[in-house]
């Protein structure tokens, strides 16, 4: 039973570039959350993402955007990057026969903006 | 807004001590708490949860309070290895129990042989 899984590993894009980053949840789950953790921080949440729909929002820009898809898998879009946006994008899981509140998250995407 | 602090200083114990990590929040009382693992250049891992009306919960060697008039959470690792050696999460729901996860920055554990 596959856990959750993100594409690409690592990421090098440079400044004004797009991104898109992808996720599948672990089998069974229906909602889908997005973090983005800076080098020593704890993970920021960004989006969340339930039944197609954006459900909840961090605060975070309007140049992150997100979609999901009815087999559940989930995209991040990152448009105009700055050096700031580098960091690990990790995508969570929840929902079906687990607790909802309790989190699997992937390994991440490491984006580095030159 | 709800603030988180943990331990930024890493924490070195000796192997077979018990190591004790401290969750501090300023503001609302969560409806629940949770502690994740995460070691490096990896996602975190769910170790914990605990609810407001609860005031201890154990697993195996872990052991999570939660203290809602001190507004204080500790998690407990009894007789530690060196493979309990990582990043300790701690997390609150957001308001209104959303789902979404407020994390602390993380507290580093390294146990030593």
């Amino acid at each position: 039973d596959a856990g959750v899984t993100q594409s690409p590993t690592h990421l090098i894009k440079t400044r004004g570039q797009q991104v898109t980053l992808r996720c599948s949840p672990k089998s069974g789950h229906d909602t889908v959350s997005w973090y983005q953790q800076a080098l020593g921080q704890g993970p920021q949440f960004i989006f969340q993402y339930y039944e197609e729909e954006e459900r909840q929002r961090g605060n975070f820009p309007d140049r992150f955007s997100g979609h999901q898809f009815p087999n559940y898998s989930s995209e991040l879009n990152v448009n105009a990057l700055l050096l700031g946006d580098s960091a690990l994008y990790l995508c969570a899981s929840s929902g079906g026969q687990d607790l909802n509140e309790k989190l699997f998250f992937g390994s991440g995407t490491q984006l580095s903006v030159l | 807004s709800q603030k988180i602090e943990q331990n930024s200083e890493a924490l070195n114990i000796q192997e077979g001590k018990t190591a004790t990590l401290t969750c501090n929040y300023t503001n609302y009382s969560p409806a629940y708490l949770q502690w994740y693992r995460q070691d490096p250049g990896r996602g975190p891992v769910f170790l914990l949860l605990i609810r407001e009306n609860e005031k201890e919960k154990r697993k195996e060697r872990l052991k999570v309070t939660f203290d809602t008039t001190l507004k204080q959470s500790l998690f407990h690792i009894t007789a530690s290895q060196p493979a309990d050696s990582a990043t300790y999460l701690c997390a609150l729901d957001g308001p209104g129990n959303t789902g979404k996860l407020i994390f602390g920055q993380g507290t580093t554990l390294q146990v030593k042989p």
